[in-house]
This record gives structure tokens, sequence and C-alpha cells, in this order.
């Protein structure tokens, strides 16, 4: 068990729109998820950590008008990025926090999703 | 100072040989490690998880903790070409409970 699931995998989409990417744990509940994304060869940037029913707490420099992050139950997190620009194209990943030994630092990751904004 | 330190490689290692990869820390207070193996353009997959001191074994792989010496490492025995990804080390707990901080990865390549 223990598997993230994400969705789209890729989207390609025009300057100046949205774009929602879900996130699910499809075998465990998950009170944290996490948002990330990579550049290409560089290591994983943490954007936010989302709790359910409660306000994404976003990492320093990063715009929470621009990258919404919804957490409405144990197993769904969304992060929709708005009016993208082409600067957005990135890699996001999500991943779901399972309990262990009591703490909840354990996260599995989600396939990822690939934005490009032309 | 990095909070997580890998050495970035690339690391290349003959098929069947032990490829050993490092990771050192700079939080004392951290208290979960993890390593992660990443494929390009893939997201990463959790390979090991060490909370105490000494080794932990899964297989081919081998997790060494010495938390006063604030140094975890990676065991690969009898590596194979299948190995070859990106190796990333994360730390948590301390003064980022519930995050992971990632180093910067290690690129382990196996030649046949």
């Amino acid at each position: 068990g223990a598997v993230v699931s994400q969705h789209p995998s890729r989207v390609i989409c025009k300057s100046g729109t949205s774009v929602k990417i879900e996130c699910r744990s499809l075998d465990f509940q998950a009170t944290t998820m996490f948002w990330y994304r990579q550049f290409p060869k560089k290591s994983l940037m943490l954007m936010a950590t989302s709790n359910e029913g409660s306000k994404a707490t976003y990492e320093q420099g990063v715009e929470k008008d621009k990258f919404l992050i919804n957490h409405a139950s144990l197993t769904l997190s969304t992060l929709t990025v708005t009016s993208a620009h082409p600067e957005d194209s990135s890699f996001y990943i999500c991943s779901a926090g399972r309990d262990s030994r009591g703490a909840a630092d354990t996260q599995y990751f989600g396939p990822g999703t690939r934005l490009t904004v032309l | 100072q990095k909070e997580v330190e890998q050495n970035s490689g690339p690391l290349s290692v003959p098929e069947g040989a032990i490829a050993s990869l490092n990771c050192t820390y700079s939080d004392r207070g951290s208290q979960s490690f993890f390593w992660y193996r990443q494929y390009s353009g893939k997201s990463p997959e959790l390979i090991m998880s060490i909370y105490s001191n000494g080794d932990k074994e899964d297989g081919r792989f081998t997790a060494q903790l010495n938390k006063a010496s604030q140094y975890v490492s990676l065991l690969i025995r009898d590596s194979q070409p299948s190995d070859s990804a990106t190796y990333l080390c994360a730390v948590a707990g301390g003064t980022s409970y519930g995050k992971l901080t990632f180093g910067q990865g290690t690129i382990l390549t196996v030649h046949p």
C-alpha cells in the first residue's frame, strides 16, 4: 500500500489560463499533503504543506494567490496554478504523508504533472 | 552550509559492485531519514527509511545512520544497470517537523 495518484500527468496550456492538478492518496488517509516543483536537473523544491480542512502553509517566496491549494478531504488535495505563464512551466509533484512511528513524516510521492505553458 | 548535503556525483560503478552513497545533515534534532530513488522524468520513489543508529537492510539495500556524526548512507549491493538513477537523501524532524529536507541528489550510473 501507499499509492498516490496525480492527474493530469501532462498538461500544455496557453499563457494566462489556470490549471488544476489533483493529488489523491488511494489506499490511506493523508492528513498532510505536500506540493513540490522540480526544475530540470535540480532537486525538489517544497512549495507548500497542505493540511486537511485548513489553509495551506506556503514556503517563503511562493505566491499563495498564484498557487491555490485546497485540501478538501483526507485523500484529495488540489493545486491550481492561476494565470499561468511560461516561467511556471515545471514538473509539479505532490506527496502524501503517512503516519509512521507516530509522526506523519513518511512521504509517498505521486507520479508528477509536467506543466508546459506556451 | 546546506542543510542536507550529498556528493552530486556522478558515481559510476560496474555491474555487480557495491555502490555507496553518502549524506550529511546539519540539524541535530532530525529524527527521520529517508532515501528516495528518482529516475529521469519520474517522481521520487521511497527506498528506505531509518530512524535509529545502526544498519537497516532491505534486500540489496542497506541504510546506515550515525546521529553523532550526522551522517546517513545507502549501500547498494550487486548493483544493476536498472539501479542507475538519482538518489535523494531526505531528512525530517528537528526544526522542520513533518517536512522533508532534501539533498541535491547523487547521480548513480551502473555500467554493464
